[in-house]
């Protein structure tokens, strides 16, 4: 079974700065297959980047996706007020069929 | 536009059933595949399971021998059974579809406590 890492656990930015949320992944995962995930408090999780990079309907452009093999991470190029919560990503497996990442916290500092 | 809501007791006890349900409304269920999904309070996290319209199934390992998963395209429902829960199965619980690698349509999330 594939584990996600997230790093960093929580990460403290000022609105306007650029956040770089990482995920690592104990095996090879497809890009075709890693995704990433917003949850505010007491929301659903929301899907931003999918297939790696590709950015879901209604996702601002300030929300990138990167990454291949073991190594995937989300950027948000200039931070907006809406966007401090918790991110995670995700991988289409077989068995399980959807892992995720235990999360990032991006806080306000 | 496709909206999933969860139904069903917020309240279970020790050893009984967990019984949910997630509506399908905007879309037909008879495409994609369907998932349940938990969150303990305070964590990340965990799929449980898949099913499609014809009832095949895939599920957690970690849950594996207690889920059962149903769904009824008449209704444009899909269902959620776990049995012998104990107070480490308290969690929001979310119903999601699925497309391809993906989870796009989340429902807003039901909370089970389990508790005596």
């Amino acid at each position: 079974e594939i584990v996600l890492t997230q790093s960093p656990g929580t990460l403290s930015l000022s609105p306007g700065e650029r956040a770089t949320l990482s995920c690592r992944a104990s095996q090879s995962v497809s890009s075709s297959y890693l995704a990433w995930y917003q949850q505010k408090p007491g929301q659903a999780p929301r899907l931003l980047i999918y297939v790696a990079s590709s950015r879901a309907t209604g996702i601002p452009d300030r929300f990138s996706g990167s990454g291949s093999g073991t190594d995937f991470t989300l950027t948000i190029s200039r931070l907006e007020p809406e966007d401090f919560a918790v991110y995670y990503c995700q991988e289409y497996g077989t068995s399980p069929q959807y892992i995720f990442g235990q999360g990032t916290r991006l806080e306000i500092k | 536009q496709v909206q999933l809501q969860e139904s069903g007791p917020g309240l279970v006890k020790p050893s009984e059933t967990l019984s949910l349900t997630c509506t399908v409304s905007g879309g037909s269920i008879s495409v994609y595949y369907w998932s349940w999904l938990r969150q303990p309070p305070g964590k990340g996290l965990e799929w449980i399971g898949y099913i499609y319209k014809t009832g095949i199934t895939n599920y957690n390992p970690s849950v594996k021998s207690r889920v059962t998963m149903s769904v009824d395209t008449s209704k444009n429902q899909f269902s959620l059974r776990l049995s012998s829960v104990t107070a480490a199965d308290t969690a929001v619980y979310y119903c999601a579809r699925g497309q391809g690698s993906m989870l796009d349509y989340w429902g807003q999330g039901t909370l089970v406590t389990v508790s005596s």
